[in-house]
């Protein structure tokens, strides 16, 4: 079966523009998680979503935001882009029904901001 | 909140030969999961292996196993066999019901020919 998709998988932005990303998970899923990865912080959760309601939410200036559609895909935007958003944005899904389900990720989307 | 941390941040093992990463974690819940994931330079996440915190017996996937050791909160993962293909990062990550999967920082892992 398809796994995580995400779109797109690179991406140069301006400072001060805003990105959406997107993600389509796996089907079935019903949970959505987004990180940032920076080599310097590691791996940051931004939110998650599970059945189009925001479940949960990690420290992120309110530039971040999210939302999931009826189908499970997910989208992050950020306005106001500034050069510290460069990073690698990971989206995972999962059944999310018990604790045992685990996450599937996808490749990323590589996000540079000039 | 839960932490987990992975005090290598980077080792090397010859082909063929075993290497053990570290992880610790802190949390005052009684019911979790662990887990190890692999990012080879591709980027994409691979769960490596995972452990539930009620089961005393260390899980185990091929060449992969873990050293759980609950009282002393360490998940440890142990790679036997080591191959060209294990190079990547090896991040170990915790989840409890209703929270996020919290990530270690990493620790990067080469395999030498």
């Amino acid at each position: 079966k398809a796994g995580v998709t995400q779109t797109p998988r690179y991406l140069i932005k301006t400072r001060g523009q805003q990105v959406t990303l997107s993600c389509s998970p796996i089907s079935g899923h019903r949970s959505v998680s987004w990180y940032q990865q920076t080599p310097g912080q590691g791996l940051q959760f931004l939110f998650e979503y599970f059945s189009e309601t925001q479940r949960n939410k990690g420290n992120f200036p309110g530039r971040f935001s999210g939302r999931q559609f009826s189908n499970s895909r997910s989208e992050m935007n950020v306005s106001t882009l500034e050069l510290g958003d460069s990073a690698l944005y990971l989206c995972a899904s999962s059944l999310a029904q018990t604790l045992w389900d685990g996450y599937t990720f996808g490749s990323g989307t590589r996000l540079t901001v000039v | 909140a839960q932490t987990v941390t992975q005090s290598q941040p980077e080792m090397s093992v010859q082909e063929a030969e075993t290497v053990t990463l570290s992880c610790t974690y802190d949390t005052s819940e009684n019911n979790y999961y662990l887990f190890w994931y692999k990012q080879p330079p591709s980027r994409q996440m691979i769960l490596v292996i995972r452990q539930e915190a009620y089961k005393q017996q260390n899980a185990t996937e091929n060449r992969f196993s873990v050293n759980f050791q609950k009282a002393a909160k360490s998940f440890s993962l142990k790679i036997s066999d080591s191959q060209l293909g294990d190079t990547a990062m090896y991040f170990c990550a915790f989840k409890s019901s209703g929270d996020k999967l919290t990530f270690g920082t990493g620790t990067r892992l080469a395999v030498r020919p």
